[in-house]
């Protein structure tokens, strides 16, 4: 069983730039949901795609946005970068649309000079 | 107020130790609870799923009351292995899915 990866694991942006991050699922989910995590707090939900439409969303401005592919990999992509959004970036998949237990991949860390 | 609660530790215990660990919720329409523990630089990973007639895994129990809108985790005998971050987890269904994560409570056992 392959779990979730992500990538890159690191990436250095300069403000104002756009990045866009990926991540593939793990064999069997196609649920997947993208998770900002600054030093010290928990994750903060961005949204959650269910087969290939966003059916969640957090409080996060629209410069962040994604895309989840027929194979259930996905895209978290962000413009018009700001120094705050330098955090690490989780991804996490599961079964079915909602309740499911999330498994999470190691993450990139996106550090915004 | 925030949407989960957790309590701010860290908790410093000796190993061998009882701990419990307390969260709790804001919105009634909550659906579905879970643990997860994060243990340094690394991804969060799943503890145990939480449910409002308890549920045990080995040295953990997990408990809900919708009632009073309030998670628990109790960890007995604890290891120096437990010691991590534990994020209490909430998932809302109504006007929108949403997962919203505790901001964690961190737990050092020491020998």
């Amino acid at each position: 069983e392959t779990g979730v990866t992500q990538s890159p694991t690191h990436l250095i942006k300069t403000r104002g730039q756009q990045v866009t991050l990926r991540c593939s699922s793990q064999s069997g989910h196609n649920t997947v949901s993208w998770y900002q995590q600054a030093l010290g707090q928990g994750p903060q939900f961005i949204f959650q795609y269910y087969r290939e439409e966003e059916n969640g969303r957090g409080n996060f401005p629209p410069r962040f946005s994604g895309l989840q592919f027929p194979n259930y990999s996905s895209e978290l992509n962000v413009n018009a970068l700001e120094l705050d959004d330098s955090a690490l970036y989780l991804c996490a998949s599961g079964e079915g649309a909602r309740n499911s237990p999330l498994h999470f991949g190691n993450g990139t860390r996106l550090t915004v000079t | 107020r925030k949407e989960v609660e957790q309590d701010p530790g860290p908790f410093n215990v000796p190993e061998g130790a009882t701990v419990a660990f307390n969260c709790t919720y804001s919105n009634s329409a909550s659906q579905s609870f879970f643990w997860y523990r994060q243990d340094c630089r690394k991804e969060p990973k799943l503890l145990m799923s939480v449910y409002s007639s308890g549920n045990e895994d080995g040295r953990f129990t997990a408990q809900l009351n919708r009632a009073s809108q309030y998670i628990s985790l109790l960890i007995r005998d604890s290891k120096l292995s437990d010691s991590a971050t534990y994020l209490c987890v909430v998932n809302k269904g109504t006007g929108g899915f949403k997962t919203i994560f505790g901001a964690g409570t961190r737990l050092f056992v020491k020998a």
